[in-house]
């Protein structure tokens, strides 16, 4: 499967526990991104890499939310100290660097977060 | 503030028409613009994309139009199938530099047989 892999898929935690996200991206796609989906509205910006580095961050990405990208390759996105509100789907995606077409964003499946 | 937005929040037709999904955006600097289809439980999938300069582009069964004048973007898909039925978002990006996706919230199409 050539695709962007998140998991896990679907994870249930209570609040004010840790979570941890991984993406896989597309091979070969130097640019990651994070956004987050709640029901019934688009996909949210959160953060974006360039190979490791996090060159942007939204304001939606409180103190709470990590993210990573030690070697360029897959990433993890970590939320601490969980609240209710943080209950959401979590999208990877991936595109390689330049050219219209080329630019195309590819999204993963996402991870459902649930907090009780 | 700068959105992009749809017009119609669901679009019932029946398999074999032609569906028309309509989105606005308000950002005068997008460049860049993409449909992106999400079946339920599911990542938005790729459709089709146009860039500013242009006013119209064609993909299989899907034909992106773009009016600056009126900051408009529709998607046609023909020949409606069942398989079809999904949430459509158009999102843009501003011609700064490629990095970030502002979504709409969608529009439900429902195909029936």
């Amino acid at each position: 499967d050539t695709g962007v892999s998140q998991n896990p898929r679907h994870k249930i935690t209570k609040r004010g526990q840790n979570v941890t996200f991984r993406c896989d991206p597309i091979s070969e796609h130097n640019r990651l991104y994070w956004y987050r989906q709640t029901l019934g509205q688009g996909p949210e910006f959160l953060t974006y890499f360039q190979n490791e580095a996090q060159l942007e961050k939204s304001r939606l990405l409180s103190d709470r939310f990590s993210a990573e990208r030690p070697k360029g390759s897959f990433s993890t996105l970590e939320i601490q100290r969980t609240e209710q509100g943080d209950s959401a789907m979590y999208l990877c995606a991936s595109s390689p660097r330049s050219g219209l077409g080329g630019n195309t964003i590819y999204f993963g499946e996402g991870s459902w977060l649930t907090v009780v | 503030g700068e959105s992009v937005g749809l017009h119609l929040p669901t679009l019932s037709v029946q398999e074999g028409d032609n569906s028309i999904i309509n989105c606005a955006y308000s950002n005068s600097a997008s460049d860049y613009f993409i449909w992106y289809k999400q079946e339920s439980g599911k990542g938005p999938q790729f459709i089709i994309d146009i860039r500013s300069n242009m006013d119209k582009r064609q993909g299989q069964r899907v034909t992106v139009l773009l009016n600056k004048t009126v900051k408009h973007l529709s998607l046609q898909i023909a020949a409606t199938q069942p398989g079809d039925s999904a949430v459509y978002f158009c999102a843009e990006t501003p011609n700064s530099g490629y990095s970030t996706l502002t979504f709409g919230k969608g529009t439900m199409l429902l195909v029936s047989p």
